[in-house]
């Protein structure tokens, strides 16, 4: 079955710093890999997926994601820091083909120092 | 906003009730999805419909039901609850089925406290 794990469970940067979330993922198939972010209060919302094709992700305000076969990770990254970035941030894969229920990771929570 | 309507956003409870919970997916959505958030057990997939039919199944209790109308809103419920069922539940839709590719949009999530 697959399943995704996030390395680290809080991650505090400074602002202006490169911000780095670790996901590592274990697939039996080639993985369909999602970031999503939940604002306190707030449902999850997609950053980015990875799902064939170009292994550079951009997604939205300012995240990319780069997808490692040959090390089984999907880290999320941003050159520089933001205040709005503070959130928590999960790392998903879909089932295998056939099903879309996400597996979740445990969540990294960042926070932003001014 | 995603378009995902959850209702209520919060409820109280006494262990041993039922309760249920609404769901109405994005505009012409046909997958409904539900998940669980707690401490810890972090994120869980619950369970998946499909216009009306039920798709896939995860760690769901058989304490816990959903269904999804003709309407395509969607329905958990729960019962003789316990203290431990205590979470967040969200509520999700995606456009089709058969394509792990695809972006699933969340509700805000109804916050259950047993008490």
């Amino acid at each position: 079955a697959q399943s995704v794990t996030q390395l680290g469970s809080h991650v505090s940067v400074s602002e202006g710093a490169l911000v780095l979330l670790r996901c590592n993922y274990s697939s039996s198939v080639p993985p369909y890999l999602f970031w999503y972010v939940q604002y306190p209060n707030q449902g999850l919302q997609l950053l980015l997926k990875y799902t064939t094709g170009a292994t550079l992700v951009k997604g939205i305000n300012g995240f990319e994601a780069e997808f490692k076969k040959s090390e089984t990770s999907f880290h999320l990254t941003k050159p520089s820091a933001h205040m709005s970035d503070a959130a928590e941030y999960f790392c998903a894969v879909s089932d295998d083909f056939g099903n879309e229920k996400l597996t979740f990771g445990t969540g990294t929570r960042l926070t932003i120092i001014p | 906003d995603s378009g995902v309507t959850q209702t209520p956003k919060h409820l109280i409870t006494a262990t041993g009730q039922r309760v249920t919970l609404r769901c109405s997916p994005r505009s012409g959505d046909l997958s409904v999805y539900w998940y669980q958030q707690s401490l810890d057990q972090g994120l869980q997939f619950l369970i998946q419909y499909y216009n009306g039919e039920e798709r896939a199944k995860g760690n769901i209790l058989e304490r816990f039901s959903a269904q999804q109308f003709p309407d395509l809103h969607s329905e958990l419920n729960l019962s003789s609850l316990e203290l431990g069922d205590s979470a967040l539940y969200f509520c999700a839709s995606s456009p089709e089925a058969r394509n792990p590719g695809t972006e699933a949009f969340f509700g805000q999530g109804t916050r259950l406290t047993v008490v």
